[in-house]
């Protein structure tokens, strides 16, 4: 089982509205990432935090996703107006710092009809 | 052009026979992953493998820092190893490039 906990395992959303996911990232890593991988398999990077603070993140995320890493509280990513091209698998994955041995969890799929 | 490139695509193996996949990089890199993704699409860490060989079971890994490649060994394959594997390298900027992975196929 993975140590990185996603939640919700499927979305099913409508175009035009709000899709949200969440992340708990294992315990001890403070830097945690947002992947999205298309029906192509091919992997786009979102958005990276540390602790609260986003590290880097695409311009598309940065104009229609909501992200945030609360303290004590699971990861979230928001997507504000769904698109059908937003239709993905989400993962969520999580590092120490200095150590690059990433620790992904299940995702979630999100399925915009 | 693209910065990681796997090599094949697809392998199909009768059980017992052995797999090497391949995967090249065009950049530098801080360090390589291997991943097994699963069917319904959870990525299950495999090795990480900055440089040099590590072993793990039935798996090996070597990266050729120098030569820009990084290879995954299976040997006597099982059914059960079916799924896509993929390499990413980590670059300075901190982010996973994944490449396009290998679907493997073995049958029993």
């Amino acid at each position: 089982n993975s140590k990185v906990i996603q939640t919700p395992r499927y979305l099913v959303k409508g175009q035009g509205q709000k899709a949200k996911m969440r992340c708990i990232p294992e315990k001890g890593h403070p830097v945690v990432f947002w992947y999205q991988q298309n029906k192509n398999n091919e992997f786009k990077f979102l958005i990276n935090f540390q602790n609260q603070e986003v590290l880097q993140q695409i311009d598309m995320t940065e104009k229609r996703f909501s992200a945030e890493c609360p303290s004590n509280s699971p990861c979230s990513l928001e997507i504000q107006s769904s698109e059908a091209g937003d239709s993905a698998l989400y993962l969520c994955a999580s590092s120490h710092p200095g150590e690059t041995d990433y620790t992904f969890g299940s995702g979630t799929r999100l399925l915009v009809i | 052009g693209q910065q990681v490139q796997q090599s094949p695509a697809s392998l199909v193996l009768q059980e017992g026979e052995n797999a090497e996949l391949q995967c090249n990089f065009s950049t530098s890199l801080n360090s390589m992953q291997w991943f097994y993704q699963r069917p319904g699409g959870s990525l299950v860490s495999l090795f990480y493998n900055p440089s040099g060989t590590k072993h793990s079971g039935r798996l090996t890994s070597t990266t050729v820092i120098k030569e820009r490649r990084s290879s995954l060994h299976i040997s006597s394959s099982q059914t059960t190893d079916s799924g896509t594997y993929l390499c990413a390298l980590e670059t300075n900027t901190g982010k996973l490039t994944f490449g396009d992975g290998t679907v493997l196929t073995v049958k029993p």
